[in-house]
Order: C-alpha cells, then structure tokens, then sequence
C-alpha cells in the first residue's frame, strides 16, 4: 500500500528557532493535510492543502506543496515550547477517500525552553 | 476537549481475557473510525462507519469484533489477543459529506496485552 516517508524522524531544536519538516510519497496526491499528536494526545488537524501549489499558513505555521506533488512541506517559525509533539502528514486513501486517510510515519519535536 | 471520549485509557489484558474499549462522540458527527497506532509505524486504520453501516475493515484479525450501535457510540470488542495488539487504540469522528480530511480524535486507550 501507499507509504508516506516523513523527514527528519526526530529534530531537537532550541526555542526561537524555525523548523522545516516533509513528507513524500511514491504518488501524486491533490490533498495534503498535517496533523500534530500532543504528548498523551490524539492527533489535531493543523493545516490542509486541497490546491496544486498552494500555500497555507496557520500563525506561525506554513505549508505547502512540492514541486511533483509527490511530497509536502510543514514550516514553523520561532518554535516555542507547546510546538512540541509529533507531526504526522496524511493523504486521502483509496479513490480519494478523506474519510479513509494514509498517514505519515511523523516527526517528532522536541523544544528546549 | 476534542468531543471525542475514549474509555478506558489504560487497560491491560491478558491473551485469553475478553474486554471492550469504548468511545463517543458529541460533534454530532455521522461517521466513526478506529486507528491503531503502535510505536514507530504509522497510525493504520482498522474500522470505519458511516451512518452505523461498516464501510471498511482494513484486513483487521478477527479478535477485534468493532460494533457501532448509533453514529454517537462506537466500541471495539477486544477477545483472545496477542502481546502484538499492544498499542495506542485512537477513535475518530467526522463528518461523511464534503468531509474535508479533518478527524476529531479521542486521546487513546492504552491496551497493553500480557
């Protein structure tokens, strides 16, 4: 089945600093959606792509698509410590079913205050 | 508070118990779903139900019995399992039409299968 790899697996960065996260996959998909998993948490839609080339941002979140629409780009400025969490990307599944989603293997963040 | 509920949170069980995890949503949703998400794999879905009408079973084993009484209850009927099935349980809601990828999850029962 579909598999989406995400990068890095883990990053540790310092609070204040960007991030920059991917997912890529063997396909082209048209949507593209990143959910974050909070520690003890279930996983919460952070921001979706439904556009070729389109450009979202959610405050200091920003993401978008790749050039062959085989991948995706989650950014976050000046990083603070509730950022940290698990970032998972997710794509439609079978027919482009969005109720049926395939998830990302996520990156997981971690912020020193 | 997502409007999703999950109980248990924790359970630990042993391979011959029988023991159901539950889950309800107040969203006012039409469809459920179950995911299983186990250290470094991705989260697999295993059941969906739209309108109480199963509409996948992703090649779920047997020993996972789901049932959805009502588009607000949704449980997971858990019998004979293996030390494997140990994971982080993930219950879903959304909305069927137009659905625009965005699931309501619950925070997860933690089952543990000795």
């Amino acid at each position: 089945g579909q598999q989406l790899n995400q990068s890095p697996q883990s990053m540790f960065i310092q609070e204040g600093e960007d991030v920059s996260m991917n997912c890529t996959s063997s396909s082209i998909f048209n949507t593209w959606l990143w959910y974050k998993q909070d520690p003890g948490e279930g996983p919460v839609l952070l921001i979706a792509l439904y556009k070729a080339g389109e450009l979202t941002s959610n405050g200091r979140l920003t993401a978008q698509f790749g050039i062959t629409r085989k991948d995706s780009f989650l950014n976050i400025s000046a990083s603070i410590p509730s950022d940290v969490g698990i970032y998972f990307c997710a794509v439609p599944g079978r027919g482009g079913a969005t109720n049926k989603l395939i998830f990302g293997t996520g990156t997981l963040l971690a912020v020193q205050p | 508070e997502t409007g999703v509920t999950q109980t248990p949170r924790h359970l630990v069980m042993g391979m011959t118990n029988k023991k159901s995890l539950k889950c309800e949503q107040h969203l006012g949703h039409n469809a459920m779903y179950w995911y299983k998400q186990s250290a470094k794999k991705p989260l697999e879905l295993m059941f969906v139900y739209n309108f109480k009408e199963q509409t996948e079973n992703n090649s779920v084993p047997s020993r996972f019995s789901p049932e959805c009484p009502n588009s607000s209850h949704l449980f997971l009927h858990l019998h004979t399992l293996q030390p494997e099935d140990s994971a982080l349980y993930l219950c879903a809601s959304s909305q069927v039409s137009g659905t625009t990828g965005e699931l309501f999850f619950g925070e997860g029962s933690r089952l543990t299968v000795l």
